[in-house]
């Protein structure tokens, strides 16, 4: 079956500007997380969505980040004004929950951001 | 204090050798489950094995297995006959509670060098 996708694969773009981010999670899986890793370090987690609504955003670094989820599927993950330090692999990672024990989380592939 | 703390930055492991990467863990929820996940260069995250706090056993996947000591919370990850293909970045990770929509509290990973 299908893996978590992510959108777009590499993003460039200027200091200043607003980039989306987008994830499509595995079909059925209610649990959606965003990390971020910075090159050679572990991940940082951004926010998780729990259905559509999102009760833990306490990773997200500033107010410049946003993120929301529709019909309990796709989410997107804007970052206003975007800054040099904003440089680095955003993942996302969907996950089963309830009845299941391990309720591992499956990863996308990742969407590269160079903030120049 | 870091709740995940891998000590090894980098790992070196001739082919068919056995290897184990090591993972502390700091928590004071009685309930909590233990990841390790491998990161090729190719950038996904790919779920390889999970540690329940109350699993009587240690926890095995085939080549892999989980040597898991509550009293030193410690649950290092062992990867028997070594093959060129675990070459790749290694993380522990952690998630507290029982819920299930808890996120994964990551370290800063182990890479993994395997030598023909």
């Amino acid at each position: 079956g299908a893996g978590v996708s992510q959108s777009p694969s590499n993003k460039v773009t200027e200091k200043g500007k607003d980039v989306e981010l987008r994830c499509d999670p595995i079909s059925g899986h209610t649990a959606l997380y965003w990390y971020r890793q910075s090159l050679g370090q572990g991940l940082e987690f951004l926010i998780y969505f729990q259905g559509n609504s999102a009760p833990d955003k306490s990773g997200l670094p500033s107010d410049r980040f946003s993120a929301e989820r529709t019909g309990g599927s796709v989410s997107t993950l804007t970052i206003q004004r975007t800054q040099q330090e904003d440089s680095a692999v955003y993942l996302c990672a969907s996950s089963l929950v309830g009845g299941q024990v391990i309720n591992e989380q499956y990863f996308g592939p990742g969407t590269r951001l160079t903030v120049t | 204090a870091q709740k995940i703390t891998q000590t090894q930055p980098g790992m070196f492991v001739q082919e068919k050798e056995a290897v184990t990467l090591d993972c502390t863990y700091d928590t004071s929820d009685p309930s909590y489950g233990l990841f390790w996940y491998k990161q090729p260069s190719s950038g996904e995250m790919i779920f390889l094995i999970y540690q329940g706090s109350y699993d009587q056993q240690n926890a095995t996947e085939g080549r892999y297995s989980l040597n898991f000591q509550k009293a030193r919370k410690s649950a290092n990850l062992v990867i028997s006959a070594s093959q060129l293909g675990d070459s790749a970045m290694y993380f522990c990770a952690m998630r507290e509670g029982n819920s299930g929509y808890s996120t994964l509290t990551f370290g800063k990973g182990t890479m993994l060098l395997v030598s023909p």
